[in-house]
């Protein structure tokens, strides 16, 4: 199975900062990762697949790079709204894999 | 819009067996893979089985093979997960998800229902 590494697996930071959240594959996966965002008492909501195509509704200071087996998820200006625990997954072969999670906090 | 409404929760002794199942609308149900996911107290999502648009591909994770069982009725779009031999390390929301394409190639989950709670405990 492809395990997903995610770093790190908390961080504090204000509204307007950037952050950014790595996802290290332990295999090539191409750039078959999605990114998923988690709301305490919520569902993951679907915010990138294809490691850097950001869906529709999701706003535009979301983003996602792949650069061989290291994929980022980076949130250019913090909002309270983006405040979450954050998952990669993986979709290059079965089993589907998640990465660990980052937990956003407020600073 | 797409809804997934899963049911069938509960408390349950280990060992025993648990059937959930996930009403679908608001998407064409026969030609959508379809998996669960499940996800422990505290703990990130584990995916749990897949099966395709019609029904003939199966996959599990290892940790349930041979115990759990996915199956769909395309007639009442209705996708279902029979769970047996259930053990205190099954204990999760248990995740009706949508895959974004058939099922048959590895894809991602485009839409998830709100989950149904099982405890598996003595």
């Amino acid at each position: 199975a492809i395990h997903l590494t995610q770093s790190p697996s908390s961080l504090s930071a204000s509204v307007g900062d950037s952050v950014t959240i790595t996802c290290r594959a332990s295999q090539g996966i191409k750039s078959e990762l999605a990114w998923y965002q988690q709301k305490p008492g919520n569902v993951p909501k679907l915010l990138i697949s294809d490691a850097s195509s950001l869906k529709s509704g999701v706003p535009s200071r979301f983003s996602g790079r792949a650069s061989g087996t290291d994929f980022t998820l980076t949130i250019s200006s913090l909002q309270p709204e983006d405040f979450a625990t954050y998952y990669c997954q993986q979709f290059n072969s079965f089993p589907l894999t998640f990465g660990g999670g980052t937990k956003v906090e407020v600073k | 819009q797409v809804q997934l409404v899963e049911s069938g929760g509960g408390v349950v002794q280990p060992g025993r067996s648990l059937r959930l199942s996930c009403a679908a609308s608001g998407f064409t149900f026969r030609t959508s893979g379809m998996h669960w996911v499940r996800q422990a107290p505290g703990k990130g999502p584990e995916w749990v089985a897949v099966i395709s648009y019609d029904g003939t591909k199966k996959d599990y994770a290892d940790s349930v093979k041979g115990r759990f069982t996915i199956s769909r009725d395309n007639s009442k779009n209705a996708l279902s997960l029979q769970l047996n031999s259930l053990k205190p390390e099954d204990t999760a929301i248990y995740y009706c998800a949508k895959d974004f394409g058939g099922g048959y190639v590895p894809y991602y989950f485009d839409h998830w229902g709100q989950g149904a709670l099982v405890t598996v405990s003595a």
